[in-house]
């Protein structure tokens, strides 16, 4: 049972690149997440999804795009790197009405 | 809009003793509450959550948190620790009503101490 999968586990980027960043998730939650950990900070929601074809907008939405094509997968996108986005991503899910979020293991980016 | 404050950021403590970090959160609407605790190097794993019922809720590895509505607080404690509970805690609330997004405190390093 994998859980919540994130590929790929680190990654470094030149300022300006773009990437995407893939959950995987095999429990059939509705619910996705998208968060990043900075030192201090705790985890911020980037971006959500309540369903398959939707997506909305957490605490810092800015510089990231997401989709949701299949009800399994998350992807999140840079389409533009900048420093200030070298974090660890963490992608979550979970059922409906939040009594329990499962993460994955964590995607080391690094923007040089 | 709800928030969540973890009131030490780093708590030192030797092996054995005891230790409670704190957690206050404030809201307006009734709220899910959770502890996770995350290892070097790795995810988020829950701990425990209180959802409704008895205000007292207890992990497997002897941790347990009160919830506590009138001081808007859900503190983590245990009576003796190990070197292995060396980890950053989390604090998290969920409104059930709302998407159930979690928002997290600003995370609580435990370092144990031989």
């Amino acid at each position: 049972n994998a859980g919540v999968t994130q590929t790929p586990k680190f990654r470094v980027l030149k300022t300006g690149q773009s990437m995407t960043l893939l959950c995987a998730q095999d429990m059939n939650h509705e619910y996705m997440y998208w968060y990043r950990q900075d030192p201090g900070m705790g985890l911020r929601l980037i971006h959500y999804s309540v369903g398959e074809g939707t997506t909305a907008k957490g605490e810092v939405p800015d510089g990231y795009n997401v989709s949701r094509l299949k009800k399994q997968n998350f992807l999140l996108g840079l389409e533009s790197a900048a420093p200030s986005q070298t974090s660890v991503y963490f992608c979550a899910s979970s059922y409906p009405q939040g009594t329990e979020a499962f993460f994955g293991q964590g995607t080391r980016l690094t923007v040089v | 809009a709800q928030s969540v404050t973890q009131l030490d950021s780093q708590v030192p403590v030797f092996e054995e003793a005891p230790v409670e970090l704190r957690c206050n959160y404030s809201s307006s609407v009734s709220v899910y509450l959770f502890w996770y605790v995350q290892y070097p190097n790795q995810g988020l794993q829950l701990l425990l959550k209180y959802l409704s019922g008895s205000t007292l809720v207890e992990s497997i590895n002897g941790f347990e948190a009160e919830f506590n509505k009138s001081q808007t607080s859900f503190h983590l404690r245990k009576p003796s620790v190990h070197i292995s509970d060396t980890a950053e805690y989390f604090c998290a609330v969920s409104d059930p009503s709302n998407t159930g997004k979690l928002i997290f405190g600003q995370g609580t390093t435990l370092q144990v101490k031989p």
